[in-house]
């Protein structure tokens, strides 16, 4: 079965220094990754996904993920956090399960920008 | 301008009544999900629908039911609420793709409360 794992329950960044927010899978082949943000209050929007081909994927808001398969990661950067970046992230990992194709989130980060 | 859309956005009902959740889309999307958020928690997977007629459970055990009698429109019942039945739902959905391979479009989530 797949999983994901978030380590960083709560991290704090001041505005302009540069994130990096972690996720690791488990999944025996290659997995569909994806990264949400969820802002207080709302549903989950799509930041960016990784299928296959460029290991450095770009997305939305100026985010970033690489995928590292000798390491089973997916990490979200980017180079300067504005104020409004600050949200709860979720990594998640998709595959085909028997017919029915499966996503699991992780736990989630919660990202809070600082002056 | 196509999104999803979930109401009511709040909910506050004493036990044993009848709710209904409701979820459309404009996308056109086949496959429509409803997960259960809880803070701290990864998102759950309630119900599934990969078309008209077609309803599936997730992995979550709940005692909510779904229906799905026209592709834009995935309704979630819950038929006597309890407090345990307190979340946070959110509906999404996705095109006909291998494991969400687009992503998911998420509503803004119902935050239900049973007193």
């Amino acid at each position: 079965a797949q999983s994901v794992t978030q380590p960083d329950i709560h991290i704090t960044v001041s505005e302009g220094a540069s994130l990096e927010l972690r996720c690791n899978y488990s999944y025996g082949a290659t997995p569909y990754l994806f990264w949400y943000v969820q802002s207080p209050g709302q549903g989950l929007q799509l930041l960016l996904k990784y299928f296959s081909g460029d290991t450095l994927v770009q997305g939305i808001k100026g985010f970033e993920a690489e995928f590292k398969r000798s390491q089973s990661s997916f990490n979200l950067r980017k180079p300067s956090v504005h104020w409004s970046d600050a949200a709860e992230y979720f990594c998640a990992v998709g595959a085909a399960a028997g017919g029915y194709q499966k996503v699991t989130f992780g736990t989630g980060t919660k990202l809070q920008v600082i002056p | 301008e196509a999104d999803i859309y979930q109401t009511p956005r709040y909910l506050v009902i004493g036990t044993g009544k009848k709710i209904t959740l409701e979820c459309s889309q404009t996308m056109g999307h086949d496959k429509m999900y409803w997960y259960q958020q809880d803070p701290g928690m990864e998102l759950h997977l309630i119900h599934y629908s990969y078309g008209v007629n077609s309803t599936e459970k997730g992995d979550l055990s709940s005692e909510s039911t779904v229906s799905r009698i026209r592709t834009e429109h995935f309704p979630l019942t819950l038929e006597s609420a309890r407090p345990s039945h307190t979340s946070q739902y959110l509906c999404a959905s996705s095109e006909s793709r291998a494991a969400g391979g687009g992503g998911y479009t998420f509503g803004s989530g119902t935050r239900l409360t049973v007193v």
